[in-house]
Order: structure tokens, then sequence, then C-alpha cells
């Protein structure tokens, strides 16, 4: 069975950094992209970066380049999501997801992690 | 990256059919994904490829394309469907994945 476990809720102030993980299980973690999407409260879906974790290819939406830093360690098949400075507008569940591609550009997400909830007060 | 449009909210009764659409601008050119959300959880694929389902999925979920609008159409709707139900395609142009605004759909 494919599995995507994320790590636990967390709570920090604005300024400081952050990592959550995703660790894949079930599955050749090498062999498909790791994609992270934000939701804030209340809102939709709002895809962020993708990572190949064989050669650590990663792609990251206009939106959040520069925002975030997404890396992998293939050793323990996790993928990582980082900030280096959190505000109070990085408050949100922040899940990670496998992508497939079997078919060029038409692309979707079949497993999804339980979600990391980010709180980030002042 | 497309712009793509969900009503906010559809409501049916029990038993009934919910049918929730996606449109944007080249939208017909593309394959659309479908996700369910129920409350407090994470999204889950319900329909891939426009039309195809997951294994596990209810025959009473399917999906469908119309020129530049996609829909997701929930067959005896019953209390377990109501969720946020998300759409999605893969924009070539920016590499990006799209996400509608997503659709809560609510059971009367």
């Amino acid at each position: 069975e494919v599995q995507l476990v994320q790590s636990g809720a967390d709570v920090k102030k604005t300024g400081e950094s952050l990592t959550i993980s995703c660790q894949g299980s079930g599955y050749t973690f090498t062999s498909y992209w790791i994609g992270w999407v934000r939701q804030m409260p209340g809102k939709g879906l709002e895809w962020m970066g993708i990572i190949f974790p064989s050669d650590s290819d990663t792609r990251y939406s206009p939106s959040f380049q520069g925002q975030v830093t997404i890396s992998v360690d293939k050793s323990i098949s996790t993928a990582y999501l980082q900030w280096s400075s959190l505000s109070a507008s990085d408050t949100a569940i922040y899940y990670c997801a496998r992508r497939i591609t079997v078919i060029r550009e038409k692309y979707y997400f079949d497993s999804w992690g339980q979600g990391t909830l980010v709180t980030v007060s002042s | 990256s497309d712009v793509l449009t969900q009503p906010p909210s559809v409501s049916v009764a029990p038993g009934e059919t919910a049918r929730i659409t996606c449109g944007g601008y080249n939208v017909g050119s593309k394959s659309v994904h479908w996700y369910q959300q129920r409350p407090g959880q994470a999204p889950m694929l319900v329909i891939y490829y426009d039309s195809d389902r997951p294994s596990g999925i209810p025959e009473r979920f399917s999906g469908s394309k119309s020129g530049n609008t996609a829909t997701l159409t929930i067959s005896r709707v019953e209390a377990g469907d109501e969720a946020d139900y998300h759409c999605q395609v893969w924009d070539s142009i920016s590499d990006c994945a799209d996400f509608g605004g997503g659709t809560k759909l609510t059971v009367l």
C-alpha cells in the first residue's frame, strides 16, 4: 500500500525557520515526483512545487519560488519543505502528494499525505 | 497559469444527482482530474483523465467534458459524499499544477 506520512503539526513565531517532512513507503520512492500543496484556512488548494527524488530535480510555482525550499533525502525516502523565515501568512495545512506521469503533461496526484498544520503567530 | 472556475457550492438531496463544473480557457485540450476532500481530511483522487475512476471509487462518480467545461457527476448522492471537490489540470507551459477554487457539496 502506497503511503505518504507527514510530520506533525507545528506552532512557530514569525521570523523562525521550519522544516516539515513527508516519508513515502509501499512503492519505489525514487521513481515518482513528490509535490507540495498549500491549503490556507477555509481556502482551496495551491500547488507549491515538486521534486524528483532520484536526482533532486526541483520545480517551483512562481508564487512560491524563493519563499520555500523543497529537498529530499532518498536514503530515507523523505521529502522536505523548508522555510527560513516564517510569516503569519504561512499559516496553513501543507500536503505532500505523489504525482503520476504516465501520460506527458496530463499529470495528477494519486496519493496524498495526511497534511501538516503549520501555525505562525507573532 | 490557467484559471479554473468552479461554483463555490452545490446542494442536493440524498438520492439525487449532483453536478459540479470546472471551466477555463483550454480545459478542452487538457486532462481534468478531480479530488474529494471530506472535512478535516486530505484530498483523495476520485476521477483522473477526465473520466477514469481509481479502484475503490464507486461507479456513482463519473466525469465528462464538453468544450472548455469539465463536469463531475455524483449519482444517487449519499450523506457521506458531503465534501469539497477540487478540479486540477497540468499547465504544460508553466509546468505547474492548476487547481480550481473548490466546490462545497452539501447533502440536504
